[in-house]
């Protein structure tokens, strides 16, 4: 059964500082990787992307891609009390074309 | 506009019921998916299609059955609807069968009593 995991979390940390969520899969051959923000009672929505090896950064996001460790992060640098949200950890089927697969979200509470 | 959009919002119906789920998206995408999202969160896929082809088909009971009637819409019927039922059922949409990013509907939420 191929996987995606992470921390459940909930990740408490300080407004202004460093989040850091983490995310492992399985499937070795996986080429792409998301990573969705749901507030509580809403949909997922896509905050970043990343298909190559190494980081990737948009505004105060940072994804980094490490596929000889199966390692994908997020970096959330100043956070923000509206930062607070669960971050879901996707991993394309590459078997089943755009199936994702996510990991169980890290709960992210930021306190001002 | 809303993007993906899935109708209704909130569905509170009794055991035995059987029940429908709409979603239209106007991205002029080619796949649509049905994913559940349990209690604990976790979002799992049920269904995929691509220009009203049956593409993913995961292990889910045969009381739920997708229907395309194009590419802009999926729907989700559920028969003899059960308590384990009770979830958030989100549509989503991407451009094609490759691996994209999808784009999600607002959920929703089944309650079965």
């Amino acid at each position: 059964q191929k996987e995606v995991e992470q921390n459940s979390g909930p990740l408490s940390v300080p407004e202004g500082a460093i989040a850091s969520l983490n995310c492992t899969y399985s499937d070795r051959v996986s080429q792409s990787f998301f990573w969705y923000r749901q507030y509580s009672g809403k949909s997922p929505e896509l905050i970043m992307s990343i298909y190559s090896n190494g980081d990737k950064e948009d505004g105060r996001f940072t994804a980094q891609l490490n596929k000889a460790s199966q390692y994908v992060s997020l970096l959330i640098r100043d956070s923000q009390p509206s930062d607070s949200a669960t971050y879901l950890c996707a991993v394309n089927d590459h078997n089943q074309g755009g199936k994702l697969i996510f990991g169980q979200g890290t709960e992210l509470s930021v306190k001002p | 506009d809303t993007a993906v959009s899935q109708t209704p919002k909130y569905l509170v119906t009794q055991m035995g019921n059987d029940k429908s789920i709409k979603c239209e998206q106007n991205l002029g995408h080619d796949t649509m998916y049905w994913y559940k999202q349990d209690s604990k969160k976790f979002l799992k896929i049920m269904f995929s299609y691509n220009n009203k082809e049956l593409i993913i088909n995961e292990t889910v009971p045969n009381r739920f059955s997708p229907k395309s009637p194009d590419k802009a819409h999926l729907n989700l019927h559920i028969n003899s609807l059960e308590l384990g039922d009770s979830a958030v059922y989100f549509c989503a949409s991407s451009r094609d069968r490759g691996p994209n990013q999808a784009f999600f509907g607002q959920g929703t939420r089944l309650t079965v009593v």
